[in-house]
């Protein structure tokens, strides 16, 4: 049961392009969407997070959309550097339920030089 | 950000044998932590919800004997994998959740290899 969908699967931009991901959910009592940077072998890191109440956030070149009608959200990263070459994760969760976030299947991002 | 501190970062063991593997949340009390499961270039696998002073809630498919979760302090969960065999090595991740923020900050993973 994937309740978090996430794509494209990778993605390669060149430097100073934009990177864009795209994350769908489908339980509307979700009020929680970070986004998660994983470089190998390390664990998850925050990289911004949401709540369904705005409909953007931007934190210097992390900018994350949120659309709770579609209930889509997705994040953009401006000027991308090599640096941001990791493996991006959408995931939700009800913050009084007091359970794990679901992920989605997260995306490779390459960054070319 | 908060810090959540993992250890061992990496085991290898016989086969047949017991690991225990732990997540300390080091500046913040952690009523809550999470155990993922992520196998190679997947995504993280949510095996457990660790509640301090409670037993641990599984998700389905998780065997409760297999994977001993213990949260006997507020900043302290620890997973022990019994009896391990090939088929359990895995990237394991904790989480701690810090109730104030409702956000989850992750330890940096245990890499179990089982021979």
């Amino acid at each position: 049961q994937q309740q978090v969908k996430q794509s494209p699967q990778s993605l390669i931009v060149q430097k100073g392009g934009i990177s864009i991901i795209n994350c769908a959910y489908e339980n509307t009592a979700f009020d929680y969407f970070p986004w998660y940077q994983q470089f190998p072998g390390k664990g998850p890191a925050l990289l911004i997070a949401i709540r369904p109440d705005v409909s953007e956030k931007k934190e210097g070149r992390f900018t994350i959309s949120f659309n709770k009608s579609a209930k889509q959200f997705s994040l953009h990263i401006m000027d991308s550097q090599p640096g941001d070459s990791a493996t991006y994760f959408c995931a939700a969760s009800i913050r009084s339920s007091g359970r794990g976030s679901t992920f989605g299947e997260g995306t490779q991002l390459t960054v070319n030089p | 950000g908060a810090v959540v501190s993992q250890h061992p970062s990496r085991v290898i063991c016989k086969s047949g044998t017991s690991v225990k593997i732990e997540c300390r949340s080091l500046d913040f009390q952690a009523t809550t932590m999470f155990w993922y499961r992520q196998f190679p270039k997947q995504s993280l696998m949510l095996m457990a919800t660790s509640n301090e002073g409670s037993k641990a809630t599984y998700e389905q498919g998780v065997e409760k004997d297999k994977f001993l979760i213990n949260h006997a302090s507020l900043t302290l969960s620890t997973l022990t994998v019994t009896s391990a065999h090939p088929e359990d090595s895995s990237f394991y991740i904790c989480s701690a959740l810090q109730a104030n923020t409702g956000e989850l900050f992750f330890g940096e993973g245990s890499r179990l290899t089982v021979l």
